[in-house]
C-alpha cells in the first residue's frame, strides 16, 4: 500500500469549510484513497473514499487530483464536532478478511468557535 | 443498538495475568479485525477473520490468542501479560465487497 503524507495540525473556524491535505505520490493505479477520522477516545469512523473520481457523501467530499497524487477532503461546514484526527489511508482493493487498513499519524482537526 | 461492541471498555491488571476482551457485532459482517493503538496514538492491525477463519497475523507474539466462534464473534485472549501490551485495543468488521470497516468504542488495557 502507497505511503501518505499528511499536515501533523490545522485549526479551522467553526462554521468554515475544512479542506485536508493528502499527498500519495506513490500511488498506484488500482489504489483507493480512504479516509478515517478518530474522535477522541472513540474508534476510528469511516468518511469516505475513492478511486479517480471526486466523491459526495453526507459527510465529506474527497477531491482527487487528475495524477491521483494527491488529494483533499472537505467537510463543508464544519462544527465543533469535526474536531478529530483524520487519516488518509491508500489500500488496494481488498477482500475476504485482508482488507487491513494501515494508519499513518494524521492530521488532528482543530475546530475554533 | 450498537454495531461493534466491546467489553470491557477498560481493563486494568497486574504484569503475568491472563485477560480477554470481547467483541461482538450485529451487523451480518463476515470479516473481523482487531487493532492496537499504542501510547503514541499509532493504530496497527493484529489480526483479522473471515468467516471464522485466520487471514491476517501481523507478527504479534502467541501470547495473544484470537478466537472466532462464530461470525459475530471475535475474542482477544491475552496471556503472561506485560506492561508493553498497555493500549487501547479496537475490534472491527467489515462486510466482503465493501470498503467501510465499522470500529468498536475500544477497550483501555493497563498492565501494572
Amino acid at each position: 500500500d502507497a505511503k501518505t503524507t499528511q499536515p501533523p495540525s490545522m485549526d479551522c473556524a467553526e462554521g468554515r469549510a475544512a479542506n485536508l491535505p493528502c499527498n500519495h505520490s506513490t500511488i498506484s493505479g488500482n489504489e483507493y484513497v480512504y479516509w478515517y477520522r478518530q474522535i477522541h477516545s472513540q474508534g476510528p469512523q469511516y468518511i469516505i473514499h475513492g478511486l479517480k473520481n471526486n466523491e459526495t457523501n453526507e459527510m465529506a467530499s474527497l477531491i482527487i487530483t487528475e495524477d491521483r497524487k494527491s488529494s483533499t477532503l472537505i467537510l463543508p461546514h464544519a462544527t465543533l464536532r469535526d474536531t478529530a484526527v483524520y487519516y488518509c489511508i491508500v489500500r488496494g482493493w481488498a477482500n475476504f478478511g485482508n482488507e487491513k487498513l494501515t494508519f499513518g499519524t494524521g492530521t488532528r482537526l482543530t475546530i475554533i468557535p | 443498538d450498537t454495531a461493534v461492541s466491546q467489553t470491557p471498555k477498560y481493563l486494568v491488571t497486574q504484569m503475568g495475568n491472563d485477560k480477554s476482551i470481547k467483541c461482538e457485532q450485529n451487523l451480518g459482517h463476515d470479516t473481523m479485525y482487531w487493532y492496537k493503538q499504542d501510547s503514541k496514538k499509532f493504530l496497527k492491525i493484529m489480526f483479522s477473520y473471515n468467516n471464522k477463519e485466520l487471514i491476517i497475523n501481523e507478527t504479534v507474539p502467541n501470547r495473544f490468542s484470537p478466537k472466532s466462534p462464530d461470525k459475530a464473534h471475535l475474542n482477544l485472549h491475552i496471556n503472561s501479560l506485560e506492561l508493553g501490551d498497555s493500549a487501547v485495543y479496537f475490534c472491527a468488521s467489515s462486510a466482503t465487497g465493501t470498503t467501510e470497516a465499522f470500529f468498536g468504542q475500544g477497550t483501555r488495557l493497563t498492565v501494572v
